[in-house]
């Protein structure tokens, strides 16, 4: 079965740092570009980082750019996030979701961040 | 970046009806457009992909259709599970970006 579990979340002061992981099962991880993807309480879909298969290409919204990093262990079939300089509105749901266009979705990791 | 607006940004039907939720985008995307449901609680999931090829496993009642920057996602009859939120992405080109979603409501 084709299997995306995220983890790392929890509750961080503003201006702290969080590393989300994304564990992969059930495919060839090495094969497939992935994504983050947020959504903050109530509110829509955020699309949040971008790393193709080989982690040579990355992208990030301009929201996070600068702040957050996305990385990937192929070995480990896993996908990362670091988040650094957390603010009030980095607070959501956080998704790692596997191409081709976000197909597969895992559950999410709440990250909150508030003093 | 490629807006998506999305509308209505809610409606309240009854079982059986047919519902229409559109899609546009700011610029050209071809046919580089996903429609995605999630009910609360719950990660998304893709209903169609390519605008318009039905996911495996999604019953035939929803439908996609589009190109270029208009897309519509149809639901001929509206069943109770349906009812959840229904969102658009674009992956045309980087930010991705989805449309402000549209709340499917019991009427």
């Amino acid at each position: 079965e084709v299997q995306l579990v995220e983890s790392g979340g929890g509750l961080v002061q503003p201006g702290g740092s969080l590393r989300l992981s994304c564990a992969a099962s059930g495919f060839t991880f090495n094969n497939y570009e992935m994504n983050w993807v947020r959504q903050a309480p109530g509110e829509g879909l955020e699309w949040v980082s971008y790393i193709s298969s080989s982690g040579s290409t990355i992208y990030y919204a301009d929201s996070v750019k600068g702040r957050f990093t996305i990385s990937r262990d192929n070995a480990k079939n896993s996908l990362y996030l670091q988040m650094n300089s957390l603010r009030a509105e980095d607070t959501a749901v956080y998704y790692c979701a596997r191409d081709p266009s976000l197909y597969v979705w895992g559950k999410g990791t709440t990250v909150t961040v508030s003093s | 970046d490629i807006q998506m607006t999305q509308s209505p940004s809610s409606l309240s039907a009854s079982v059986g009806d047919r519902v229409t939720i559109t899609c546009r985008a700011s610029q050209g995307i071809r046919n580089d457009l996903g429609w995605y449901q999630q009910k609360p609680g719950k990660a998304p999931k893709r209903l169609i992909y390519a605008a318009s090829i039905l996911q495996s496993g999604v019953p035939s009642r929803f439908s996609g259709s589009g190109s270029g920057t208009e897309f519509t996602l149809t639901l001929s009859s509206l069943q109770p599970e349906d009812f959840a939120t229904y969102y658009c992405l674009q992956h045309n080109s980087y930010p991705r970006t989805f449309g402000q979603g549209t709340k499917v409501e019991i009427k």
